[in-house]
C-alpha cells in the first residue's frame, strides 16, 4: 500500500511559467515532508521541507505547500527554468524514536520547455 | 566538503551470488540510510545506522544487512541474489541527530546492481 503517492508521472511546463507538483499522503502520522530533486546518473538532492506545524514553507523560487486536512502537499516552483527539469520526489516521515526513515513517492518528471 | 561517495557504481552478478555494496558518508555525518529505487517500487528504505548499530529497518527481508564502521563508513550486504534485486542502491548520510527522516539526508550517486 502505498503511504505517499505522486498521482503525475510526468508534468510538462512552459520556462518562465508555474510548475505545480503534487503529492498526497494516507498516514496521517507523517507530520515532516521533504522535496527532493534528481538528475539522471546523481543522487536525489533535498530541496525544502515542511514540517506539519506550518502550511507553508519557502526558499527563493521553490514554496511548499501543506494541507493537513486534504493529507495534500505541493510543490511550486516559480518562474520555472530549464534547469529545473528532473524527477521531483515527495517524501515523508512520522515522529516516534525519532529514527524514522523517509517514505518516497514515485516522482514526477517535471519537463520544462523552452 | 566531499561528498557522499559509493563504491561501486556498478555491478553486475548472477542469482543465488552475494553482493557488498560501500557507502563513505560526509565527513561528520554518523548515520547513514540506505534505499532500493526500483521503476516499480520507488525508492524505499532499507535501514539506517546510527554509531554502529542499526537504528530503524524497512519492510525487507533478512537477506539485506548491512553494518557500520566506527568511521562511520557502512556497507549494505545482499546474500543470494534474485532477478529482483536489480535496482539502483542509494546511500544518503546525515548529522544523525534528529533520525533518518526528520533531517535532510545526503544522498550518494548509487550502486546501480543488475542480476541475471
Amino acid at each position: 500500500d502505498q503511504q505517499v503517492k505522486q498521482n503525475s508521472p510526468s508534468l510538462s511546463v512552459q520556462e518562465g511559467r508555474i510548475s505545480i507538483l503534487n503529492c498526497d499522503y494516507t498516514n496521517s502520522m507523517f507530520d515532516y515532508f521533504l522535496w527532493y530533486k534528481k538528475y539522471p546518473a546523481e543522487g536525489p538532492t533535498f530541496l525544502i521541507s515542511i514540517s506539519s506545524i506550518k502550511d507553508k514553507n519557502e526558499d527563493g523560487r521553490f514554496t511548499v505547500f501543506l494541507n493537513k486536512s486534504a493529507k495534500h502537499l505541493s510543490l511550486h516552483i516559480v518562474p520555472s527554468q530549464p534547469g529545473d527539469s528532473a524527477v521531483y520526489f515527495c517524501a515523508a516521515s512520522a515522529s516516534g524514536g525519532g529514527a524514522d526513515g523517509l517514505t518516497f513517492g514515485k516522482g514526477t518528471h517535471l519537463i520544462i520547455q523552452p | 566538503k566531499a561528498g557522499v561517495t559509493q563504491t561501486p557504481r556498478y555491478l553486475i552478478k548472477t542469482r543465488g551470488q552475494q553482493v557488498t555494496l560501500s557507502c563513505s558518508p560526509i565527513s561528520g555525518h554518523r548515520s547513514v540510510s540506505w534505499y532500493q529505487q526500483t521503476p516499480g517500487q520507488g525508492l524505499q528504505f532499507l535501514f539506517e545506522y546510527f554509531s554502529e548499530t542499526q537504528r530503524n529497518k524497512g519492510n525487507f527481508p533478512g537477506r539485506f544487512s548491512g553494518r557500520q564502521f566506527s568511521n562511520s563508513r557502512s556497507e549494505m550486504n545482499v546474500s543470494t541474489l534474485e532477478l529482483g534485486d536489480s535496482a539502483l542502491y542509494l546511500c544518503a548520510s546525515s548529522l544523525g541527530t534528529g533520525g533518518a527522516g526528520r533531517e535532510t539526508q545526503y544522498f550518494g550517486p548509487g550502486t546501480r546492481l543488475l542480476v541475471l
